[in-house]
């Protein structure tokens, strides 16, 4: 059974680049569509992009500018970078991975991060 | 960019009655790529259904899910206490993968 975990610092400044990981247990990245999506408080969900297990990557146009979604196969997680952030990237942002033509039918437990000075 | 609109905002019903969820495609979507999604507060999303119609893993039968095309439906055949929740559509045919905006699937 795969299992993902998110990490990371729960409260960012603006301005500054949020850091996220996801650690893979139970299977390996090395196939599959790995990727991050977000939830405002007490709103809708958002994808933010994916990384192939390839190393090609998708990202979401209204954020494109500012992601960035890496691998590290060697210790089976991947990462997000989300720069020059604001209030409004403040989210529970939860890794996810997409089985064959399944949608996202594994989820980490998510991760809080706040966007304050 | 697929929209995916998702209908009514919030349904009250009553422990054993029928749900009947509506998500509705800004363009034709393969049946292949639409799921449906339950959020219950504090956890994440729980996959429901695949490729309109496939229930994944553990999922109960009183789940089911129909459609084609722009048109797609989640049914809750009798409603038990655990199932009220937040329901999501998503595709996954065409990137940017989207999301509806939900149902909110309240006890009456």
């Amino acid at each position: 059974q795969v299992q993902l975990q998110e990490s990371g610092p729960g409260l960012v400044k603006p301005s500054e680049t949020l850091s996220l990981t996801c650690t893979v247990s139970g299977g390996s990245i090395s196939s599959y569509y790995w990727s991050w999506i977000r939830q405002p408080p007490g709103k809708g969900l958002e994808w933010i992009g994916y990384i192939y297990y390839s190393g090609s990557t998708n990202y979401n146009p209204s954020l494109k500018s500012r992601v960035t979604i890496s691998a590290d196969t060697s210790k089976n997680q991947f990462s997000l970078k989300l720069t020059s952030v604001t209030a409004a990237d403040t989210a529970v942002y939860y890794c996810a991975v997409e089985g064959d033509y399944m949608g996202f039918d594994h989820w980490g437990q998510g991760t809080l991060v706040t966007v304050s000075s | 960019e697929i929209v995916l609109t998702q209908s009514p905002g919030t349904l009250s019903l009553s422990p054993g009655e029928r749900a009947t969820l509506s998500c509705r495609a800004s363009q034709s979507l393969s049946s292949r790529y639409l799921a449906w999604y339950q959020q219950k507060p504090g956890q994440a999303p729980r996959l429901l259904i695949y490729g309109a119609s496939t229930r994944a893993t553990g999922i109960p039968d009183r789940f089911s899910g129909s459609g084609s095309g722009t048109d797609f439906t989640l049914t809750v055949s009798r409603l038990e206490p655990e199932d009220f929740a937040v329901y999501y559509c998503q595709q996954y045919g065409s990137a940017p993968y989207t999301f509806g905006q939900g149902t909110k699937l309240e006890i009456k």
